[in-house]
């Protein structure tokens, strides 16, 4: 059963830093793309960051280019997501979602098909 | 970046009703997008991906339809379970973008 657990959320200043956890388990964690994807209250689903299996490739929202940082330990099956600079703007529920693909007619489609349980970030002073 | 629409924001629907929403992208994504439904407090779900594959153990009274720019996600028989708001997702570029949400509610 795949399993994913944030953790590492809380309240933070603005300006200040916080770093999110996923704990990954049943399946091959090497082997996904995974990606980060957020909820202000009240609000829709933005996507934050996306990551390869193997960690060499990144991807950001414009949102949170040069402030956060998503990587991956692939021996600990676990994905994170470095956030500085933070702004009451960044207040959400952060997800962690594994990013399935599926090759059709050589073409390559991406979904999210297992999410965690989200992990609440405040930025308030 | 591409931005994704959705129509309508909301809708209020009756048990058995067949319910179509609709999903724009500002320029043409073939066939990368996908459907999720999400619940009050709860995780987004994927329903449906590739436009139009109805991902494992999701109802077959979900089906979606599109490409290029226009989509439509469909419920042909509204259930009392369906209550959720409807985002739509776009993965046609490295940058995934969803849609702002369609909230179906009770008549």
């Amino acid at each position: 059963e795949v399993q994913l657990l944030e953790s590492g959320g809380g309240l933070v200043q603005p300006g200040g830093s916080l770093r999110l956890s996923c704990a990954a388990s049943g399946f091959t964690f090497s082997s996904y793309a995974m990606s980060w994807v957020r909820q202000a209250p009240g609000k829709g689903l933005e996507w934050v960051s996306a990551i390869s299996g193997s960690g060499g490739s990144t991807y950001y929202a414009d949102s949170v280019k040069g402030r956060f940082t998503i990587s991956r330990d692939n021996s600990k099956n676990t994905l994170y997501l470095q956030m500085n600079s933070l702004r009451a703007e960044d207040t959400a529920v952060y997800y962690c979602a594994k990013d399935s693909r599926i090759a059709v007619a050589g073409r390559s489609y991406y979904y999210f098909d297992y999410w965690g349980q989200g992990t609440l970030v405040t930025v308030s002073s | 970046d591409i931005q994704m629409t959705q129509s309508p924001s909301s809708l209020s629907a009756s048990v058995g009703d067949r319910v179509t929403i609709t999903c724009r992208a500002s320029q043409s994504i073939s066939s990368y997008l996908n459907w999720y439904q999400q619940k009050p407090g709860k995780a987004p779900k994927l329903l449906i991906y590739a436009a139009s594959s109805l991902q494992s153990g999701v109802p077959s009274r979900f089906s979606g339809s599109g490409s290029g720019t226009d989509f439509t996600l469909t419920i042909s028989s509204l259930q009392p379970e369906d209550f959720a708001t409807y985002y739509c997702q776009q993965s046609y570029s490295t940058t995934f973008t969803f849609g702002p949400g369609t909230k179906v509610d009770i008549k």
